[in-house]
């Protein structure tokens, strides 16, 4: 079946303005998640999302960042006033909280470009 | 979440077995193990989870001793399209918690 996809694959964006990325997840997954990656670096957790609440939103950087996600389906994250260090890959997860095998599936990323 | 060590980096020879060890002295009673790999400009890719002893899919095998303070990786014949970055977590089971991927495992499959 169809995987996470996200959109834009690629944005590149002037200091100050704002982006909104997407993720589709997994049809019938309940949790999605947001990471960011720098160059070299591990993950980063941003926020999870359990349907359409997000219990933890413990990882966003600052006020500049929100996320919702409606219809327990599609996520957008925006990050408003951007700056040269949220410069990143972004990366959408989700997973099936039913399943209770663990794993979660990642999309192919938007990589982020701030200029 | 336990803290884990893996190698920064292995190399290795196409045919050959990889084993990739990673430690979790601080596991706790409901914590699993789960290995993810990562391609360049890829996302992470969901390998393999288990709790004790031993774990096979058609990926990999998991081996895990008694005492869960360190878990085996094991790629089977590896080829030049294993080259990755491979990454241990250990936390519980519950996929809802958040995933904290440490530096990882650097693996370099030669011809």
């Amino acid at each position: 079946g169809a995987g996470v996809s996200q959109s834009p694959s690629n944005k590149v964006t002037e200091k100050g303005k704002d982006v909104e990325l997407r993720c589709d997840p997994i049809s019938g997954h309940t949790a999605l998640y947001w990471y960011r990656q720098s160059l070299g670096q591990g993950l980063e957790f941003l926020i999870y999302f359990q349907g359409n609440s997000a219990p933890d939103k413990s990882g966003l950087p600052s006020d500049r960042f929100s996320a919702e996600r409606t219809g327990g389906s599609v996520s957008t994250l925006t990050i408003q006033r951007t700056q040269q260090e949220d410069s990143a890959v972004y990366l959408c997860a989700s997973s099936s909280y039913r399943e209770g095998k663990g794993g979660q599936y990642f999309g192919p990323g938007t990589r982020l470009t701030v200029l | 979440l336990a803290k884990t060590t893996q190698p920064i980096s292995m190399d290795s020879y196409e045919g050959q077995e990889v084993n990739i060890t990673c430690s979790h002295n601080n596991i706790a009673t409901n914590d699993y193990i789960t290995w993810y790999q990562q391609f360049p400009s890829q996302g992470p890719r969901f390998i393999i989870q288990g709790y004790k002893t031993k774990v096979t899919n058609e990926v990999a095998s998991l081996f895990i001793p008694a005492d869960r303070k360190s878990s085996t990786l094991s790629l089977p014949r590896v080829s030049l399209s294993d080259t990755a970055v491979y990454y241990c977590l250990v936390g519980p089971r519950d996929s809802s918690y958040k995933l904290i991927f440490g530096s990882g495992t650097r693996l370099l499959v030669r011809p």
